[in-house]
């Protein structure tokens, strides 16, 4: 069974700031990978997505993330941190098959300092 | 291009009553997902509706029940409500059963319907 795990529940981080969220999932296979924001109320974004290829993804908002085959993880980055990036992440695993079944992991709060 | 859109946006019932939740789908987009998201938690999949069958099912029991239309869209009901029903529902749409081909069926979420049982 596929699984994701982020290890961290709540991390802060002074404005202008790196970040690193770090992300480990469990999967047979070759996994699809995400990471997702929501903020407080809303729905899920997509920030980026990995399948294949360069295993450094680039997303929205200056955030990238790295595929790591041999440490199975999926680190979500960003050189520098705004106020406006203060809300959970959340990463997730998918099979490459047909059942589109998606396993997120029980998130990141992520809270920014001035 | 329409984003994935649901209603209503809240809603409160009390315990044993029923609920329909629904979600339009983006546009171009066949498959429809649904999760529940408790309060501090991750969101965890219901189930999944592809071509209006559903096509994979979480662990949850048989009084989750769903709905997939001609034009995509879906119902998520919920009988017998129970006080740990409480959640936030989220709708998800993509396009196709996986695949780069099919975009790699990358789910977009809705909003969400944040459900009250009291």
């Amino acid at each position: 069974a596929q699984s994701v795990t982020q290890p961290d529940i709540h991390i802060t981080v002074s404005e202008g700031a790196s970040l690193e969220l770090r992300c480990n999932y469990s999967y047979g296979a070759t996994p699809y990978l995400f990471w997702y924001v929501q903020s407080p109320g809303q729905g899920l974004q997509l920030l980026l997505k990995y399948f294949s290829g360069d295993t450094l993804v680039q997303g929205i908002k200056g955030f990238e993330a790295e595929f790591k085959r041999s440490q199975s993880s999926f680190n979500l980055r960003k050189p520098s941190v705004h106020w406006s990036d203060a809300a959970e992440y959340f990463c997730a695993v998918r099979g490459s098959g047909g059942y589109q079944k998606v396993t997120f992991g029980t998130g990141t709060k992520l809270q920014v300092i001035p | 291009e329409t984003g994935v859109t649901q209603s209503p946006t809240h809603l409160i019932k009390t315990r044993g009553q029923q609920v329909t939740l629904r979600c339009s789908s983006q546009s171009g987009h066949n498959t429809v997902s649904w999760y529940q998201q408790a309060l501090g938690q991750g969101p965890q999949f219901i189930f999944q509706y592809y071509r209006e069958e559903e096509n994979g099912r979480g662990n949850f029991p048989p009084r989750f029940s769903g709905l997939q239309f001609p034009n995509y869209s879906s119902e998520l009901n919920v009988n017998a409500l129970e006080l740990d029903d409480s959640a936030l529902y989220l709708c998800a749409s993509s396009k196709g059963q996986g695949g780069l081909a099919g975009g790699g069926g990358t789910q977009y979420f809705g909003p969400g319907t944040r459900l009250l049982v009291l």
